[in-house]
């Protein structure tokens, strides 16, 4: 199956600061998102993105389906960013392999 | 719109004894999945269903039974808990019919098997 690698494991920041969290996937997909699942284990998904640039607020996303990778941007980082964040693919839209993501602690 | 929902949100249960969590949406959905994530471990797909009355493998089947018997619902079962099944379980559901291609996840169930 698709193999997953979300890199840095853990990311530490100061509230302000900006951060690039990366997604390597090892086959072509037509599907990958990316998700936050905050301190309270609630999952949200934040952008669907199997190509292409795709901005929200603060939050983008950039993925080269050519390359086998995807990039989430986070600006001007705030405490309420921490928690873990998933970047998941898939060869179609049934299934969704997922990372082991990134958990960001942002400090005050 | 409650969106996804999940029943119960916590469980104790001993090894051997069964049970059946139960996902409901209220967003017309198409599709339906069940995954567990255990920590350091991301999360793993079990079942999914891409219409009702249909259902599938994903990536960790085994120990686990799942029916789609209404469009809104979908119940994962286990019939014989055991120690390696405690986890949180998140159910999710998709409409990929209509291009909305985003997963949209339940609060969760933390299951303990003792």
């Amino acid at each position: 199956g698709i193999q997953v690698e979300q890199s840095p494991p853990d990311l530490i920041l100061q509230e302000g600061a900006n951060s690039t969290l990366r997604c390597n996937f090892s086959d072509s997909v037509n599907n990958l998102q990316w998700f936050h699942q905050n301190p309270w284990g609630q999952l949200i998904n934040l952008f669907y993105i199997p190509s292409g640039t795709k901005q929200n607020g603060r939050l983008s996303a950039t993925t080269v389906a050519t390359e086998r990778y995807s990039l989430l941007y986070i600006s001007s980082s705030q405490t309420t960013d921490s928690g873990v964040y998933f970047c998941a693919v898939g060869p179609d839209h049934e299934k969704l392999t997922f990372g082991t993501g990134t958990r960001l602690t942002i400090i005050p | 719109n409650a969106g996804v929902t999940q029943t119960p949100k916590f469980r104790v249960l001993k090894t051997g004894q069964s049970m059946t969590l139960l996902c409901a949406q209220d967003m017309n959905h198409e599709y339906m999945y069940w995954y567990r994530q255990d920590p350091g471990m991301g999360l793993r797909l079990i079942h999914y269903s891409v219409g009702e009355g249909t259902t599938a493998k994903g990536e960790v089947p085994d120990g686990y039974n799942v029916s789609r018997l209404k469009k809104q619902n979908f119940l994962l079962g286990l019939e014989s808990a055991a120690p390696s099944q405690t986890s949180v379980y998140f159910c999710a559901s998709s409409k990929p019919g209509q291009g909305l291609y985003e997963q949209y996840f339940g609060p969760g169930t933390r299951l303990t098997v003792t």
